[in-house]
C-alpha cells in the first residue's frame, strides 16, 4: 500500500512569503506528526495530530507556524511570513494511532523548504 | 531539559560489528526508537522498544536510559544517517538525538 507522501519536495521562497506543505498519512492511520530537519540538525518535533485534534503543539516554534488537519486525513503546516531560519526539511509522519511506543511512526519523505 | 544524545559520527569498516550509543535525559520515557534516514528519502524504523530485541542485522541493547544498535556485518550501503529517539507511554512525540553519521570503508 502507499506510504505517506508530502508535497511539495522541494520549495524555494522569498523571505516574508507564506507558504504551504501538504501530508496524505497512510490511510487508516489516526495519529499524525509534523518534524522539522535543520541544518547540522536532528528531527524536531513540531506538532501531532490525533484525528482532526492537535493535542500537543509544543513544538511549534513560533505564531508564525500552524498546522490544520481536516477529515481525519491529509494535514497543511502553513509558515506565515517566512523567515531564512525556517529553511529545513519538514518531515509528516503517521501511525495508527497515538499509543506511543505501541504504534510505529511511517515517515515521508519530506519537503525541503529555503527561504532566500 | 529533555534530550537525547548519540554521537555525531562513527566509522566502521565492511564486515565488522558496528555500535552506536544513545542516553537520553527524558524523565517519562521507557521506549527507544532507531530509525534509519538516507538524505532526501523517508527514515524508517530499524527497531524498536523497552528490551533488547533484534531485527535481522540490528540488534538493540536496552538500559533505562540507554541503549546501542548493533549492526552486524556492516556494508558499504550501510552508510547513513542514523537517529535514536525515545517516547514516553502516553501520546506520541519522539524526541530524536541529532543523528549519528555511519561511514563504512571497503
Amino acid at each position: 500500500g502507499a506510504g505517506v507522501s508530502q508535497s511539495p519536495s522541494n520549495k524555494v521562497t522569498e523571505k516574508g512569503k507564506d507558504v504551504e506543505l501538504r501530508c496524505d498519512p497512510i490511510s487508516g492511520h489516526t495519529a499524525l506528526y509534523w518534524y522539522r530537519q535543520s541544518l547540522g540538525q536532528g528531527l524536531e518535533f513540531l506538532i501531532y495530530f490525533q484525528g482532526n485534534s492537535a493535542p500537543d503543539k509544543s513544538g511549534l516554534p513560533s505564531d508564525r507556524f500552524s498546522a490544520e488537519r481536516t477529515g481525519g486525513s491529509v494535514s497543511t503546516l502553513t509558515i506565515q511570513r517566512t523567515q531564512q531560519e525556517d529553511s529545513a526539511v519538514y518531515l509528516c509522519a503517521s501511525s495508527l494511532e497515538d499509543r506511543g511506543a505501541a504504534d510505529t511512526q511511517y515517515f515521508g519523505p519530506g519537503t525541503r523548504l529555503t527561504v532566500l | 531539559k529533555d534530550q537525547v544524545f548519540q554521537p555525531s559520527t562513527v566509522a566502521s569498516s565492511e564486515g565488522a560489528v558496528v555500535e552506536i550509543f544513545c542516553n537520553h535525559s527524558v524523565s517519562n520515557a521507557y521506549n527507544f526508537f532507531w530509525y534509519l534516514h538516507f538524505p532526501g528519502c523517508a527514515p524508517r524504523l530499524l527497531v524498536k522498544g523497552s528490551k533488547p530485541s533484534q531485527q535481522g542485522r540490528y540488534n538493540m541493547t536496552y538500559e533505562r536510559f540507554s541503549s546501542s544498535l548493533l549492526i552486524l556485518q556492516v556494508r558499504e550501503a550501510d552508510a547513513a544517517v542514523y537517529y535514536c529517539a525515545v517516547c514516553g507511554n502516553q501520546g506520541g512525540k519522539l524526541i530524536f538525538g541529532q543523528g549519528t553519521e555511519l561511514s563504512v570503508k571497503p
